[in-house]
């Protein structure tokens, strides 16, 4: 069965450092793959979407990468911020309209 | 303003009487999807609507119903609800719904649902 992992349930930095969050999966051949952020209480709100032929993207302090041979992707936040704290989320998508989630992985960024 | 929006935004109910968690979306976008989120089991798609009129299963889709007969809007429906149907619900959508380029989500703010 489709399974998706992303790498422990909460990750602890330092501010100014680069946070680097991990989602891995098996059994599946996304089409291509999106990163969220979620805050307690609320829904989740899109940060970054890779495609299934796309290595890298960026945006602003945030850089995805994408590995389909290692059915992997990272997920970086740099100079990070105490306000970057959060769960952040992969959604792995194919073309006929399915969405899978991960748990999520919760960053806390200290001062 | 852009937005999802879901109705309620909390409800408490009793086992087996039937509720409608209402969708809208003012964005014109062509899909739609619903999902629950439980501690541990992260966020789980229900269903899904690539356009009006069409609908199909997500993960867990037991024990639900959606329609879809106009493109803003996109209810889902428990028959009978259960206590393990106690949950967070989200429901979103995107701009377009045809295989190849969906794109981000924009999701809800949540229905909390607890059924005893």
């Amino acid at each position: 069965s489709q399974k998706i992992e992303q790498n422990s349930e909460a990750l602890n930095i330092q501010e100014g450092k680069t946070a680097t969050l991990t989602c891995n999966y098996t059994n599946y051949s996304p089409a291509y793959l999106q990163w969220y952020r979620q805050d307690p209480g609320r829904g989740p709100v899109f940060l970054l979407l890779i495609r299934e032929n796309e290595k890298e993207k960026r945006k602003e302090r945030l850089k995805v990468t994408f590995d389909t041979t290692l059915k992997q992707s990272l997920f970086h936040i740099t100079a990070s911020q105490p306000a970057d704290s959060a769960t952040y989320l992969c959604a792995l998508n194919t073309n006929a309209g399915k969405s899978t989630f991960g748990d999520g992985t919760t960053l806390t960024v200290k001062p | 303003e852009a937005q999802v929006t879901q109705n309620p935004r909390y409800l408490i109910t009793v086992t087996g009487k039937k509720l409608t968690v209402t969708c809208s979306q003012n964005m014109n976008h062509e899909y739609m999807s619903w999902y629950r989120q439980d501690p541990g089991l992260g966020l789980r798609q229900i269903y899904y609507s690539m356009n009006v009129e069409v609908t199909d299963k997500g993960d867990v889709p037991e024990g639900y119903k959606v329609s879809r007969k106009e493109k803003r809007n996109f209810p889902l429906i428990l028959e009978s609800p259960s206590p393990n149907q106690t949950s967070l619900y989200f429901c979103a959508s995107s701009r377009e719904g045809q295989p190849g380029s969906q794109e981000t989500q924009y999701f809800g703010p949540g229905t909390r649902l607890l059924v005893l």
